[in-house]
C-alpha cells in the first residue's frame, strides 16, 4: 500500500516549456488535490477532484490544467512553465470532501523554473 | 486579515518541556480543525484533528479548540527533539459538499536536547 505516490520527484524546465506532473493514490479515496507550496505562503489549492470525472479550480489555477484520469490519477499539467510556477508541488487524497476527511499527502515534486 | 494564522517562529523549547502552538482563524463558521506536521523536505502529515469545543488528546498531543474565540492550539507534552518539524493549522468551514480547507504557512518547533 504505496498510498500517494508522484513522479517526477525534481524538475528543472525552462520558461515557456511544458510538463506533467503525475499523481497516483492507492486508498480508494474519491476526491484528489494539488496544492503548491511557497515559503511564507502555506499550502495554496491549485485545483481539486471531488470525485471521478470532476475538476474545480481551487486558489490559484492561473496556468494549470488538470486531469482526472481515473479514480486512482490526478496529474496537473503546467503548458508554458513561468518563474512564478518555481514552487513545491503536493498532490493529496481524501476518502471525500466532507469536512471532516484527512488529507493524505504525496511526497511532493520540487519544480525550478529558470 | 488572514483566513488562517499562526506565528511563524522558530519555537525553541527544552526537551522534556512542553510545546504550545497556536492558531486563529476568521471564519466563524469554520467547524473541523486539523493539525499537521511536517518535517523539512517532506510532506504534511496529519496529527490531530478536533471538531468540537474543548480539549482532544492522543499521546502527547493535546488539540484545544475554541471556536467563541477562534483559536485552536496543539500542546505538545514531554517534547523530543524527534518533534522538531513544522506544524501547520488546517481548518474547514463544514461538512456537505466540497469545504475549501484553508492551510497557515506553519510554526516552526525546535526542540532542544
Amino acid at each position: 500500500n504505496a498510498g500517494v505516490t508522484q513522479t517526477p520527484k525534481f524538475q528543472v524546465l525552462k520558461t515557456g516549456q511544458s510538463m506533467t506532473l503525475q499523481c497516483a493514490q492507492d486508498m480508494n479515496h474519491n476526491s484528489m488535490y494539488w496544492y503548491r507550496q511557497d515559503p511564507g505562503m502555506g499550502l495554496r489549492l491549485i485545483y481539486y477532484s471531488a470525485s471521478e470525472g470532476t475538476t474545480d479550480k481551487g486558489e490559484v489555477p492561473n496556468g494549470y490544467n488538470v486531469s482526472r484520469l481515473n479514480k486512482r490519477e490526478f496529474s496537473l499539467r503546467l503548458e508554458s512553465a513561468a518563474p512564478s510556477q518555481t514552487s513545491v508541488y503536493f498532490c493529496a487524497s481524501s476518502l471525500d470532501t466532507w469536512g471532516q476527511e484527512t488529507q493524505y499527502f504525496g511526497p511532493g515534486t520540487r519544480l525550478l523554473v529558470l | 486579515q488572514k483566513e488562517v494564522e499562526q506565528n511563524s517562529g522558530p519555537l525553541s523549547v527544552p526537551e522534556g518541556a512542553i510545546a504550545s502552538l497556536n492558531c486563529t482563524y476568521s471564519d466563524r463558521g469554520s467547524q473541523s480543525f486539523f493539525w499537521y506536521r511536517q518535517y523539512s523536505g517532506k510532506s504534511p502529515e496529519l496529527i490531530m484533528s478536533i471538531y468540537s469545543n474543548g480539549d482532544k488528546e492522543d499521546g502527547r498531543f493535546t488539540a484545544q479548540l475554541n471556536k467563541a474565540s477562534q483559536y485552536v492550539s496543539l500542546l505538545i507534552r514531554d517534547s523530543q527533539p524527534s518533534d522538531s518539524a513544522t506544524y501547520l493549522c488546517a481548518v474547514n468551514r463544514g461538512s456537505g459538499g466540497y469545504q475549501k480547507v484553508t492551510f497557515g504557512t506553519g510554526t516552526k518547533l525546535q526542540v532542544i536536547p
